[in-house]
């Protein structure tokens, strides 16, 4: 069946560098992608999405590329802070179905 | 606008019992979808229901059902209850289509002794 894969399951950087997560699909009808964080005890919050029509997309500190052709999307976080840590999830949008990866816990070290 | 809200927030249950868990979604959403969050395993994918019926389903046992009513407001409920539901459920809501934009709830605390 369809399925997203996200990685990397566990990302570890020191405060000021970048993050990068990326996840890919397998549902050529997907054609709408949001990001999510979440914070302990709380939901997922979305952070940033993409539409298939569009290659890159950008939200100060944090951007979002896709490729359709490949079935890749990603997420780009700059100048990375400790309230960053939290897990990210990726997800896959189309037809009826929203499909998920399985997270990326990130923590961001001071 | 008021976000997703979830009622309630923490619940305690023996083995056996049953629980009955409330979303409240966005003003002018119509779907409503149910998740269950352990550790480990994601978020899985219960059940979407909208405008008062059930458009999706996700591969967990008859035990797990919902419903929605007129007002979009929905509820899940878990009959006999096994260790293994212990768990956060997240309700999400949208306005129609699984292109539109989704909005989580903060979730239900469910643990079962």
């Amino acid at each position: 069946g369809e399925n997203v894969e996200q990685h990397p399951s566990t990302l570890s950087v020191q405060e000021g560098d970048s993050a990068v997560i990326k996840c890919t699909y397998s549902d050529s009808a997907s054609n709408y992608f949001p990001w999510y964080k979440q914070e302990l005890g709380k939901g997922p919050q979305l952070i940033i999405d993409i539409r298939s029509n569009v290659g890159e997309k950008k939200d100060q500190r944090i951007a979002v590329t896709l490729n359709k052709t490949a079935k890749h999307f990603s997420l780009h976080i700059t100048e990375t802070q400790p309230e960053d840590s939290a897990v990210y999830f990726c997800a896959a949008c189309g037809g009826f179905k929203t499909i998920f990866g399985a997270g990326t816990r990130l923590f961001v070290k001071a | 606008k008021a976000g997703v809200t979830q009622t309630p927030r923490y619940l305690i249950k023996t083995r056996g019992q049953q629980v009955t868990l409330s979303c409240s979604p966005i003003s002018g959403h119509r779907s409503v979808s149910w998740y269950q969050q352990t550790p480990g395993q994601g978020l899985q994918f219960l059940f979407e229901y909208f405008s008062e019926t059930q458009r999706n389903k996700g591969n967990f046992p008859g035990r797990f059902s919902g419903r929605q009513f007129s007002n979009s407001r929905s509820e899940m409920n878990v009959s006999t209850l096994e260790l293994g539901d212990s768990a956060l459920y997240l309700c999400a809501s949208r306005t129609d289509r699984p292109t539109d934009t989704q909005y989580f709830g903060p979730g239900t605390r469910l643990t079962v002794l």
